[in-house]
Parts: C-alpha cells; structure tokens; sequence
C-alpha cells in the first residue's frame, strides 16, 4: 500500500526566504507526482505536475523535483511571500491517487 | 468553463438520514473521483470512476454509493450518514494520457457535519 508522507507538517518563515517542502513515498511505481495549495476553507489548486518520466518542473517561483528511486519529491519555493501562506499537498498516482497529510506554510511579513 | 462544480457549499444531517452530494464536470473529462479530507489525514480516496457507466471502491468507500450515468456527473450518497462521516468531502476530474492520468482538477468541496 503507497504511504506518502510530508515533511515538516508545520513551518513558519520570513518573508523573502527560499524554503524546500518534502515529500516521500513509499512504492516507487508511480505514473506521476502533483503538488497542490490548499488554501483554509478552499480546495485545491494544482502547482506542479511531474510525469514518472521526469525529474522536475518549474514554474515562476516554484520547482518541483522527482526522485523515484529514493521515493522522494521537494518542492523549492523561492523568494517566498505573504501569499504563499497556505497548506501545501503532494499526491502520488498508482493504482490510484494517495496524499501526504500536507506541509501547512505561513510566511510572515 | 466553469471546470468542478459541487453542491452543495454546506450540509448539516442527522444521524440516519441520507443524501447525495452532487459533482459535475464540462471538461468532458472521462476519469472523476470523490474525495474526503479529515484534520491531519490529508485526502483519502472514497470512490472513482473511469467513464460513464464504471465506478470502483477506493480506499474508504463504506457507508458510500456512486453512480456515472453521465460523463458529466458523479453524485455520491450517503446511505445512513453517520457522525464518522463528518467531514470536507472533495471531487475531481481528470483524463487519461499515456502512462496514467493528467493532472486532476479539483471542486470547491462540501463540508458535512453529521450530528
């Protein structure tokens, strides 16, 4: 059974760091890795979308990384916000779609 | 397009009672799934489907029924809601490329309070 997990579950930052988000899986057999941003009370918002083939993506101030043979994903957030406040989610696709419980991200001003 | 629609916002039940949260999609996606989302636990997968007229069980499918008669539609029931069954239920869409599915959208979510 996939388990994904993700770490830290909580972090707070200054506005302006640079900060990395993990995430680890369990079976390595993925089809793809996607990162969303749940903000409270909303759903969720894809960011990144890494195929099995690939080994990362970006875009504007994120970049998603895949490892599957350590069973590993970051997402690196650059320069980061205020508005960048919100829980962070990875979700990995076998069989079906399995999610980390979340990195919840405040970025103080 | 206005992509996943979910109905409704907000719902309130009695232990016992049923009801059917409503999921449509204009994407024409083939591939939608139901969702629900407990503090700390992440999203786990309740039921899913792969076109009109298949449905299977995903990781929590008990005390939940699902249909696809339509391509665009995929209500999920509570038979007799239960207070375990509180919770933020979410749906989405996505279709198939080569090598699995794309990237899923997601709806606004219902959040359900059994009592």
């Amino acid at each position: 059974k996939q388990e994904v997990t993700q770490i830290p579950a909580a972090l707070s930052v200054p506005e302006g760091e640079n900060l990395v988000l993990n995430c680890s899986f369990t079976d390595s057999a993925i089809y793809n890795l996607q990162w969303f941003r749940q903000d409270p009370g909303k759903g969720l918002t894809s960011l990144l979308l890494i195929q099995s083939s690939q080994r990362e993506q970006t875009s504007g101030r994120l970049n998603a990384s895949l490892d599957k043979s350590s069973g590993r994903s970051t997402l690196y957030i650059a320069a980061s916000q205020p508005g960048d406040s919100a829980t962070y989610l990875c979700a990995v696709l076998n069989n079906d779609m399995r999610f980390g419980a979340g990195t919840r991200l405040t970025v103080k001003p | 397009n206005a992509g996943v629609t979910q109905t409704p916002k907000f719902q309130v039940l009695k232990t016992g009672q049923s009801m059917t949260l409503q999921c449509a999609q204009d994407m024409n996606h083939e591939y939608m799934s139901w969702y629900r989302q407990d503090p700390g636990m992440g999203l786990r997968l309740i039921h899913y489907s792969v076109g009109a007229g298949i449905t299977d069980q995903g990781e929590v499918p008990n005390g939940y029924n699902v249909s696809r008669s339509t391509t665009e539609d995929f209500p999920l029931r509570l038979l007799s809601a239960a207070p375990s069954q509180t919770s933020v239920y979410f749906c989405a869409s996505s279709y198939f490329i080569a090598g699995g599915l794309f990237e899923q959208y997601f709806g606004p979510g219902t959040r359900l309070t059994v009592t």
